[in-house]
């Protein structure tokens, strides 16, 4: 499968504990985004990562949430303590460049019980 | 605040008829603009891109662009109940990095 590869599918957490999502791009992209899907409410943007680097993270709540993108393996999105409002989709999309079309993941379903 | 604007509906448009969805965006930066379909419970799937004033077809989809009037639509031609999905406008920022999305319309289509 080439496509864009995110684990786990679903994810529960209690609340105080870390959710940590993984996030495969696409076969020759080295693009990541990060997105939350609230419950019936639009996607909306946390962070733009390349290989080894943070390039926006400006939809990134300021604590609890961290991400990255090491040299070797997926991409990781960490939360922290994680609260009921946490609970959401997260999609990880990637791309072959910047501002070039971005194809999505099944998303992982986190809650928090 | 960069904003990007849908009629969240629903829109319903009979089996072979004509599916008109609009957007408009507020970020006049803005230089890429794409359309997703997304079914219940799954994730945006590309279904257009556009970056230049006036159509793109690609088979049953038009997708529409006016950046003097801030606004894209996408246009689907004869309808099937399989179409019938939430679609998402997204925009992109101006520095390239990040999809502003609006909350969708929703098509129904009737058999």
């Amino acid at each position: 499968n080439a496509g864009v590869m995110q684990n786990p599918r679903h994810l529960v957490r209690r609340r105080g504990q870390e959710a940590r999502l993984r996030c495969s791009p696409m076969k020759g992209h080295s693009h990541v985004y990060w997105y939350r899907q609230l419950p019936e409410e639009g996607l909306k943007f946390m962070v733009y990562l390349q290989k080894e680097n943070i390039i926006d993270e400006s939809g990134m709540p300021k604590e609890r949430f961290s991400a990255e993108f090491p040299k070797e393996g997926p991409s990781i999105l960490r939360i922290q303590q994680v609260v009921r409002g946490d609970s959401a989709a997260y999609f990880c999309a990637s791309s072959e460049d910047r501002d070039q079309p971005q194809h999505f993941g099944d998303g992982t379903r986190l809650s928090i019980l | 605040q960069k904003e990007v604007e849908q009629n969240s509906g629903p829109l319903s448009v009979p089996e072979g008829a004509i599916a008109s969805l609009n957007c408009t965006y507020s970020d006049r930066g803005s230089q890429s603009f794409f359309w997703y379909r997304q079914y219940s419970g799954k994730s945006p799937e590309l279904i257009m891109s556009i970056y230049s004033n006036g159509d793109k077809e690609d088979g049953r989809f038009t997708a529409q662009l006016n950046k003097a009037s801030q606004y894209v639509s996408l246009l689907i031609r004869d309808s099937q109940p399989s179409d019938s999905a939430t679609y998402l406008c997204a925009v992109n920022n101006q520095a390239g990095t990040a999809l502003i999305f609006g909350k969708g319309t929703t098509l129904s289509v009737s058999s």
